[in-house]
């Protein structure tokens, strides 16, 4: 079964780095997924596409202080220079045939 | 401009209908994978159904037999029909765009309540 697993929560420094973590199920290693942001009371907006050799490509406008890696079955998020704005929940995403999947998200606190 | 914007949300009581629509810009909706997700209060992200450029449709276990996913080329708008209400179907339902090169969400809408009450 694809299943993406999430830490509920992180948190950082204003100026800091946080790095976010995404695990794709057993079986599913090779997967590319994406990654998405939705800050409070908005929808959520695409961050990148991220696949199993560490590959990143950003959305449009997306500023580099978010960038992608991966190691294993582990898909990684990386915001660099926080921001408040980067305060919001952060999903990643996989699909497979018929199938879409997101993890259960991990809320990032700017302290 | 690529741009999404849902209707057609609102209360409805347990075993009702509802029809949600996602009006698309920039873009063709019939050339592209459409998906609808939603997200009950203070909840994650639930996928919920797919439609494919050629018109195969898939759905999550949770909605299957109920809610219908379809789109009309003319309007170049995408479409959940919501049958058989039931209160966890309450959310906020997003229609979200793929891209072209796999099954990942480039652009999403704004969102429409559906709250399932009596």
């Amino acid at each position: 079964q694809l299943v993406l697993t999430q830490s509920p929560s992180a948190s950082a420094s204003l100026g800091a780095s946080v790095k976010l973590t995404c695990t794709l199920s057993s079986g599913h290693s090779t997967y590319t997924i994406a990654w998405h942001q939705q800050q409070p009371e908005k929808g959520p907006r695409y961050l990148m596409r991220l696949s199993s050799d560490g590959r990143h490509s950003n959305g449009d406008g997306i500023p580099d202080r978010f960038s992608g890696s991966s190691s294993g079955a582990e898909r990684y998020l990386t915001i660099s220079s926080l921001q408040s704005e980067d305060e919001a929940d952060y999903y990643c995403q996989t699909w497979g045939t018929g199938i879409r999947v997101f993890g259960g998200g991990t809320k990032v606190t700017v302290l | 401009e690529v741009q999404l914007v849902e209707s057609g949300g609102g209360l409805v009581q347990p075993g009702g209908s509802l029809r949600l629509s996602c009006a698309a810009s920039g873009f063709t909706v019939s050339s592209n994978y459409m998906n609808w997700v939603r997200q009950a209060p203070g909840k994650g992200l639930e996928w919920v159904s797919v439609i494919y450029s050629g018109g195969s449709t898939y759905y999550a276990d949770s909605v299957n037999g109920r809610f219908t996913i379809s789109r009309d080329n003319s309007k170049n708008t995408l479409y959940l029909q919501m049958n058989s209400l039931r209160a966890e179907d309450t959310a906020v339902y997003y229609c979200a765009r793929e891209t072209g090169d796999g099954g990942y969400f480039d652009c999403w809408g704004q969102g429409t309540l559906v709250t399932v009450s009596s």
